[in-house]
């Protein structure tokens, strides 16, 4: 089983839509979770973190589910300009607070 | 303030050419992270440093090496490249509190 799990997609809405991904993490122990977003052939950036009693930022909210391992983020009200890969990271408690990235789920936003 | 900068943008070395990704940051930040991402996949870690005379290896070390001389500098050698490190390296840096990388614009490479 993968450290870190996401659906790849693509995902394809409308714009306006609402959409959500979900990913998956196998250690129970991890310590800190956050969305990345990637534009095409651009670096990863930071697009928020995660946390248990879940967060909002405008259009975004993400959530954290340690029982059941997993953390999803909702677009609410998606523009054209969502379109990018969202990266689920997931810091674990061991070896020097390791980092991983999950592979990444594609969203295209159409008019 | 640039932030994490790398260089060269693009590359391409013929298979038993050797290199080496320049990796520079301003931030002060004492982690620093290479990550290979091949096309449609994630990021793997390759090495990655705590500090000035510190690395370690990461997921996928194999063929490449790296040093740490100063807090700002944090390059990646290639030996005797193969085709299989075909890849876009990015690399990134964090401050001491708190886990958010800041991430490089990444260096493009081609062994052919």
């Amino acid at each position: 089983r993968k450290e870190v799990e996401q659906d790849p997609g693509p995902f394809n809405v409308p714009e306006g839509a609402t959409v959500a991904f979900n990913c998956t993490y196998s250690n129970s122990a991890s310590q800190s979770f956050f969305w990345y977003r990637q534009d095409c052939r651009k670096e990863p950036k930071l697009l928020m973190s995660v946390y248990s009693s879940g967060n909002e930022d405008g259009r975004f909210t993400a959530q954290l589910n340690r029982a059941s391992q997993y953390i999803s983020l909702l677009i609410r009200d998606s523009k054209l300009s969502d379109s990018a890969t969202y990266l689920c990271v997931v810091i674990g408690n061991t070896g020097g607070f390791k980092t991983i990235f999950g592979a990444g789920t594609r969203l295209f936003v159409k008019a | 303030n640039a932030g994490v900068t790398q260089t060269p943008k693009f590359r391409i070395l013929k298979i038993g050419q050797s290199m080496t990704l320049q990796c520079a940051q301003d931030m002060n930040h004492n982690y620093m992270y290479w990550y290979r991402q091949d096309p449609g996949m994630g990021l793997k870690l390759i090495y990655y440093s705590v500090g000035a005379g510190i690395t370690d290896k990461g997921e996928v070390p194999n063929g490449y090496n790296v040093s740490r001389s100063t807090t700002e500098d944090f390059p990646l050698r290639l030996e005797l490249a193969a085709p299989s490190q075909t890849s876009v390296y990015f690399c990134a840096s964090r401050g001491d509190w708190g886990y958010e990388q800041y991430f490089g614009p990444g260096t493009r490479l081609t062994v052919t």
